[in-house]
C-alpha cells in the first residue's frame, strides 16, 4: 500500500529539540520529492520545508533556516525533520507530503509535538 | 514569504456554487502555474484536491474545479454537498523550491 507512515507524538521542554520521520512503503522512494508542512493549534497549515529524497538537497522556508534540518535515508525509505531551540509556538502536528506526478498527494498521518515545560 | 489571502469563511445551501480566492503576488501565484488546493476535515491530513490550478486527481468529484487570473487563483465548488463542508487552503510555487499557503477557508454548508 503506497503510505507514508509517520514517527509519534513528541513531548519536548523549551530549548530541546525533535527529529520526527516519516516512512515511505510502497513506491519509487527517490522518485518524489517530500514536503513537511506543519499546523499549530487551531490554525492553518504552513510549509516547513523540501527534500530531495535522491540527492539529499534541501530548501526551507526563511523563518525556520536556522532551525531546522531534513535528511534521508534512503536504505531504509525515511525522511526525517529535526527542530531545534524549540518552544511553546512550535506546538503543532507536523506532516510529511508526497509531491507526486500528480501533485501533493500523499500525506503522512501527522505527528503531534508538544513543547511545554 | 507571507501567506496568500484567503477569505476567512464562506458558505452555501445544498446544489449552490460557491467560490473560494487565494490571493498572492507575483512572486507565487501570479508567476507559476503551480497552485494547488487542499481540503481538510477536522483532525485528518489534509487531500489533494486541485494541481497545478486545475487539475483534479483521481477521485476528486468534478463538481471541484480551480482557475487563475493574474495574482488571484480560486476554488469552485458547484453543486455543493454536506460532505464538502471543511477547510480548504491553496499552495503555491513561490520559487527556488518554496512553496507558501494561503490562510485557509472554512466552508459551510448551510
Amino acid at each position: 500500500q503506497v503510505q507514508l507512515v509517520q514517527s509519534g507524538a513528541e513531548v519536548k521542554r523549551p530549548g530541546a529539540s525533535v527529529k520526527v520521520s516519516c516512512k515511505a512503503s510502497a513506491y519509487i522512494f527517490t522518485r518524489d520529492y517530500i514536503h513537511w508542512v506543519r499546523q499549530a493549534p487551531g490554525q492553518g497549515l504552513e510549509w516547513m520545508g523540501i527534500i530531495n529524497p535522491s540527492g539529499g538537497s534541501t530548501e526551507y522556508a526563511q523563518r525556520f533556516q536556522d532551525r531546522v534540518t531534513m535528511t534521508r535515508d534512503t536504505s531504509t525509505s525515511t525522511v526525517y525533520m529535526e527542530l531545534s531551540s524549540l518552544r511553546s509556538e512550535d506546538t503543532a502536528v507536523y506532516y510529511c507530503a508526497r509531491d507526486g506526478l500528480e501533485g501533493t498527494d500523499l500525506w503522512g498521518q501527522g505527528t503531534l509535538v508538544t513543547v511545554s515545560s | 514569504q507571507s501567506a496568500l489571502t484567503q477569505p476567512r469563511s464562506v458558505s452555501g445551501s445544498p446544489g449552490q456554487s460557491v467560490t473560494i480566492s487565494c490571493t498572492g503576488t507575483s512572486s507565487d501565484v501570479g508567476g507559476y502555474n503551480y497552485v494547488s488546493w487542499f481540503q481538510q476535515h477536522p483532525g485528518k491530513a489534509p487531500q489533494l484536491t486541485i494541481y497545478d490550478v486545475t487539475k483534479r486527481p483521481s477521485g476528486v468529484p468534478d463538481r471541484f474545479s480551480g482557475s487563475k487570473s493574474g495574482n488571484t487563483a480560486s476554488l469552485t465548488i458547484s453543486g455543493l454537498q454536506a460532505e464538502d463542508e471543511a477547510d480548504y487552503y491553496c499552495c503555491s510555487y513561490a520559487g527556488s523550491y518554496t512553496y507558501v499557503f494561503g490562510t485557509g477557508t472554512t466552508v459551510t454548508v448551510l
